[in-house]
């Protein structure tokens, strides 16, 4: 399986913060890489896909780099809204699998 | 707007078949565009890829659950179903079904099913 590590996996954040988190896969994985965001008591919703491309509806304050194993997703200016977990997943073969999560508090 | 809506018990006992439904609204199931899939999350293990499934029933299962897991659609009824045999308390978990489009991503996902497995 394609072990996919979150850093970090807490961030204490202040409104307005550039905000990057970064996601490493055991092997490569081309460009077959999303984020998600997941609110508590809520499903995760889809942020970005294919390591760059935003999702509709997902604000420019989002996006996504990344190759091969390393990969991130900056949020340029963080606004309440933002405040959940953010995961990681590959598809780039199956098992598809997850990061373990990178949640974002206040400071 | 696509909607996906996971239904089946919410308590199951030990060594029985969980059985979920995942009915879709305003899309069709029969789309060749898309795979159907579901996922699960604990605290313990986090996000976990079940298996996904297309409109013919060709499915993908994870290896971990692959003897115990089988996942399949009705395009009659435009739903489809994942059935989990033998269970024990590890596979309780929230249990979401999702859409997977052409560019590999869970773009739509149910609300969600709490599964508890006890006696």
């Amino acid at each position: 399986d394609v072990q996919m590590t979150q850093s970090p996996s807490s961030l204490s954040v202040s409104i307005g913060d550039r905000v990057t988190i970064t996601c490493r896969a055991s092997q490569s994985i081309s460009k077959y890489l999303n984020w998600y965001q997941q609110k508590p008591g809520r499903a995760p919703n889809l942020l970005v896909y294919g390591t760059f491309t935003l999702q509709s509806g997902v604000p420019s304050r989002f996006s996504g780099s990344g190759s091969g194993t390393d990969f991130t997703l900056t949020i340029s200016s963080l606004q309440p809204d933002d405040l959940a977990t953010y995961y990681c997943q590959q598809t780039f073969t199956t098992p598809y699998t997850f990061g373990q999560g990178t949640k974002l508090e206040i400071k | 707007q696509l909607l996906l809506q996971e239904s089946g018990p919410g308590l199951v006992k030990p060594s029985e078949t969980l059985s979920l439904m995942c009915n879709v609204s305003d899309a069709s199931i029969s789309s060749t565009t898309y795979y159907w899939g579901w996922i699960r999350q604990t605290p313990g293990k986090g996000l976990e890829w079940l298996g996904t499934v297309n409109y013919s029933g060709t499915s993908y299962y994870t290896p971990s659950l692959k003897s115990r897991v089988s996942i399949s659609v009705d395009p009659s009824q435009n739903q489809f179903s994942l059935r989990l045999r033998s269970v024990t308390a590890a596979d309780t978990a929230v249990y979401y079904c999702a859409r997977l489009t052409g560019d590999a991503a869970f773009d739509y996902w149910g609300q969600g099913a709490l599964v508890t497995v006890s006696s």
